[in-house]
């Protein structure tokens, strides 16, 4: 089992629809969670982190944490084509796990 | 200026040979990490340095080495590079301490070797 898991997609939207990112992890002692969004050939930019259960919104981006279920998604209100990326998740685990570990991420396609 | 810098952006070299990843950044940052992407494995990481003195093995580590030669720079090098070592390398700096200790990317390189 990968330690932090992600449908490779491509996930496809209609232009002004929500997109909706999942990722699950394996490590129960997880503290800090986050999203970043990488284009084609470009390095990966930070969406936002949330560390506490329920949501963490930022403008059309909202995060949402259930520890209980080792579940973090990402939202993405009235998403654009520009929206058109990967998306990666990033869990930095607990004692002792000071680096972050990657999912593999989710490709999204939004239509015009 | 960018914050983070990677030097050279794109490298062809053979089999064999020595090469070297460097990585500045302009950010204050204490910690260095290098990671490598391949097509539908994500980011990976490789080596990590907490500070000038803190150097540490990441999940990929053999084949690889590291030198963190201030606080602004930290180095990659592949002592004989193999083609399987071909892929878009990455530097990340964080700043540590309390906080989300968010990672921001340097450009990348882009590294095959024939």
């Amino acid at each position: 089992q990968k330690e932090v898991e992600q449908n490779s997609g491509p996930l496809s939207v209609p232009e002004g629809a929500i997109a909706s990112l999942n990722c699950t992890y394996s490590d129960r002692g997880s503290q800090s969670f986050f999203w970043y969004r990488q284009y084609s050939g470009k390095s990966p930019e930070l969406i936002m982190f949330i560390y506490s259960n329920g949501d963490k919104e930022d403008g059309r981006f909202t995060a949402q944490l259930n520890k209980a279920s080792q579940y973090v998604s990402l939202l993405i209100r009235d998403s654009q084509p520009s929206d058109s990326a990967t998306y990666l998740c990033a869990v930095r685990g607990g004692t002792g796990r000071r680096a972050l570990t990657f999912g593999s991420g989710t490709r999204l396609q939004v239509q015009p | 200026d960018a914050d983070v810098t990677q030097t050279p952006r794109n490298r062809i070299t053979k089999t064999g040979k020595r090469i070297m990843l460097e990585c500045s950044q302009t950010k204050g940052h204490d910690r260095m990490y290098w990671y490598r992407q391949d097509p539908g494995l994500g980011l990976r990481l490789i080596y990590y340095s907490f500070d000038v003195k803190d150097i540490n093995k990441g999940e990929i580590s053999d084949g690889y080495s590291v030198s963190r030669q201030a606080q602004a720079k930290f180095s990659l090098s592949l002592e004989s590079a193999i083609p399987n070592q071909t892929a878009l390398y990455f530097c990340a700096t964080s700043l540590g301490g309390q906080g989300s200790d968010t990672q921001y990317f340097g450009p990348g390189t882009r590294l095959t070797v024939l």
